[in-house]
């Protein structure tokens, strides 16, 4: 079972570079997530997608885009990174029948030069 | 003040000894998560509750609505349980989102 797979796992940037962060889940869930883990700070949410076709802003929306491709797939955007978006990602995904716990992917360790 | 407050932040303990971890949070919730997370970053949901208990293996999960607290116990604790512990609220109903603490970095030492 895949489960939630994010990539790439790691990858270094240098200021002012765009990349692009793909997840993909194949529980059929509807809701989506992205997340950035900093140390000392608790999961932080960046922006989510409720099902497929919208998306909403988090709790720290500025610097990033999504995109909900389709219901498997959520990719987070850096336009242009910036040193404070060093962090690790993580994606989630959940189904929407009641309270049903989230699924995260492995990470995505990301350093901004 | 943050809404969800783990204790304590850190944790070492002796194998086979009993291991509590504590969760509060300011919020009214619709389910509380427990969830691991190891040293190789990936999370992993361990527990959803929204009311008394649950026990898996040897781990046990409670929650007093009322006090709004939550506790995690670990019971024969292992080294492989050393793991960063991570409590998360769900507030704003079954769809809202998830308020995570900061963890609790836990270290069993054989």
């Amino acid at each position: 079972n895949a489960g939630v797979t994010q990539t790439p796992k790691f990858q270094v940037l240098k200021t002012g570079q765009s990349m692009t962060l793909q997840c993909a889940q194949d529980m059929n869930h509807n809701s989506m997530y992205w997340y950035r883990q900093d140390p000392g700070m608790g999961l932080r949410l960046i922006y989510y997608s409720a099902s497929e076709g919208t998306t909403d802003k988090g709790e720290v929306p500025n610097g990033y885009n999504v995109s909900r491709l389709n219901k498997r797939e959520f990719s987070l955007r850096l336009e242009s990174a910036a040193p404070s978006q060093t962090s690790v990602y993580f994606c989630a995904s959940r189904g929407t029948l009641g309270n049903q716990p989230q699924h995260f992917g492995d990470g995505t360790r990301l350093s901004i030069l | 003040k943050n809404e969800v407050e783990q204790s304590p932040q850190n944790l070492t303990a002796q194998e086979g000894e009993f291991i509590t971890i504590n969760c509060s949070y300011s919020v009214g919730i619709s389910a509380l998560h427990w969830l691991q997370q190891h040293p190789g970053g990936g999370i992993v949901s361990l527990f959803m509750l929204s009311s008394g208990k649950k026990k898996h293996g040897r781990l046990i999960a409670t929650i007093n609505i009322q006090e709004k607290h939550s506790s995690l116990h670990i019971t024969a604790s292992h080294p492989r349980d050393s793991a960063v512990y991570i409590c998360a609220v769900r507030s704003g109903g079954s769809q809202g989102n998830l308020i995570f603490g900061k963890g609790t970095k836990l270290s069993v030492k054989p």
